[in-house]
């Protein structure tokens, strides 16, 4: 079981770029996050998917963050264009259905927008 | 406004000692209680879970207590070893789906 995997590990850009994340999720897993942790905010939860379909994206900060999951393995976080305020640790998780709220964290990705 | 709170942000023990890591939250429609750990440049792990019909529960050396007249819940772990020291994330998820609501961490240091 590989877990679920995130790419890249680490990403620099330059502000005013497009920055894409990449996330696998556990096959078998219906519900898929992307989560984010900075100094100020702690771990914070930015949009919900359950059967490939957006339940919940209020925490998707602002029009430049778009997420999507065009199918049961993949999802995407895209950023356009980054600020230097984006600048944190993005992970991805899944979770089986009926498993009381435990989701499976990815590695991460540290984005760091100069 | 915090959902989930950790009010200690760290907390050091002695290695074979009990490590109480504590938790409060404000939201009464939570359903489960989860605790994660977390190692430096890697992602949460899941440790242990209680729904809100329980008041413990229990797995090896890890324990966690819920008081839901307190909105409280506690991790225990005894005998505290070295490779525990991490942060521990407490989370709470509803009835609305697995979203997790996360507190701000309790970095916990295990000295031999």
């Amino acid at each position: 079981d590989a877990g679920v995997i995130q790419s890249p590990r680490h990403e620099v850009t330059e502000m005013g770029q497009e920055v894409t994340l990449r996330c696998k999720p556990i096959s078998g897993h219906n519900s898929l996050f992307w989560y984010r942790q900075t100094m100020m905010r702690g771990l914070e939860l930015l949009i919900y998917f359950n059967n490939n379909v957006p339940i919940d994206d209020s925490g998707m900060p602002e029009d430049r963050f778009s997420a999507k999951m065009p199918n049961a393995s993949f999802s995407t976080l895209k950023i356009q264009p980054s600020e230097p305020r984006d600048s944190a640790v993005y992970f991805c998780a899944s979770s089986p259905p009926g498993r009381g709220g435990v989701a499976f964290f990815g590695q991460g990705t540290r984005l760091t927008v100069v | 406004d915090q959902q989930v709170k950790q009010n200690s942000p760290s907390l050091s023990v002695q290695e074979g000692r009990i490590s109480i890591l504590n938790c409060d939250y404000t939201n009464s429609m939570f359903d489960y209680f989860l605790w994660y750990k977390k190692y430096p440049a890697e992602g949460p792990t899941f440790l242990i879970s209680i729904s809100s019909i329980k008041d413990k529960n229990e797995d090896g050396r890890f324990t966690v207590f819920l008081n839901k007249s307190a909105k409280h819940l506690s991790l225990h772990i005894v005998p505290s070893q070295p490779g525990d020291s991490a942060v521990y994330f407490c989370a709470a998820s509803g009835n609305a789906g697995n979203m997790l609501t996360f507190g701000g961490g309790t970095r916990l240091m295990v000295k031999p």
